[in-house]
């Protein structure tokens, strides 16, 4: 039974640039989320979102920064014109529901904009 | 005031010495109180979860809450090198449809052989 899968595990981009990190749930799990962990700080909630609807995205920058939970396919946590500033390791987590707890969390992505 | 407090660290300790990890918070509408451990490089794993005031125990590892307080802490007896962690503690609503775990900044641990 695979966890949560998140690809690629590290992505390098360009100042400008777009970033893709893609994140598939674990089987049977229903609910995605998305964290930002940057250097020397804890992980900060960006977006909570079931298939095809984004239920909390009061973590999510205003500008730039995009989620979707397609009914097919995998998670997408999109970023446009990245800046070093993102430069973190982004992590998702999937739950069979949202009981406030459990979540299992994959590897993260690790972007760095150089 | 931040809604979670938790000393960084870090801490080092001999193998087979208890450990005390803390953290406290300031919001009551807290239901749920987690801790994870998260290797170098990689995610976060659930260690454990309560929802209730007192000690929940778990092998080497108990975690204990005080709401009165709003202190959380784990313990971990036998401490071995394996252990050697960051420990996050972790705080939700419950199952209010939000998603959002609010996460102390974590402490990390050295256990020396």
């Amino acid at each position: 039974n695979a966890g949560v899968m998140q690809n690629p595990r590290h992505l390098v981009r360009r100042r400008g640039q777009e970033a893709r990190l893609r994140c598939s749930p674990m089987k049977g799990h229903s609910h995605v989320y998305w964290y930002r962990q940057l250097p020397e700080e804890g992980l900060k909630f960006m977006v909570y979102l079931q298939k095809e609807n984004i239920i909390d995205e009061s973590g999510m920058p205003k500008e730039r920064f995009s989620a979707e939970f397609p009914k097919e396919g995998p998670s997408i946590l999109r970023i446009q014109q990245v800046v070093r500033g993102d430069s973190a390791a982004y992590f998702c987590a999937s739950s069979p529901q949202d009981r406030g707890y459990g979540y299992t969390f994959g590897s993260g992505t690790r972007l760095t904009v150089v | 005031q931040k809604e979670v407090e938790q000393d960084p660290g870090p801490l080092s300790v001999p193998e087979g010495a208890i450990v005390s990890l803390n953290c406290t918070y300031s919001n009551s509408a807290f239901q749920y109180f987690m801790w994870y451990r998260q290797y170098s490089r990689k995610g976060p794993e659930l260690l454990m979860y309560t929802y209730s005031s007192g000690n929940k125990e778990d092998g080497r590892f108990t975690a204990q809450v005080d709401k009165s307080s709003k202190y959380i802490s784990l313990f971990i007896r036998d401490s071995q090198p394996s252990d050697s962690a960051t420990y996050l503690c972790a705080f939700s609503h419950g199952s209010s449809n939000t998603g959002k775990l609010i996460f102390g900044q974590g402490t990390t641990l050295q256990v020396k052989p």
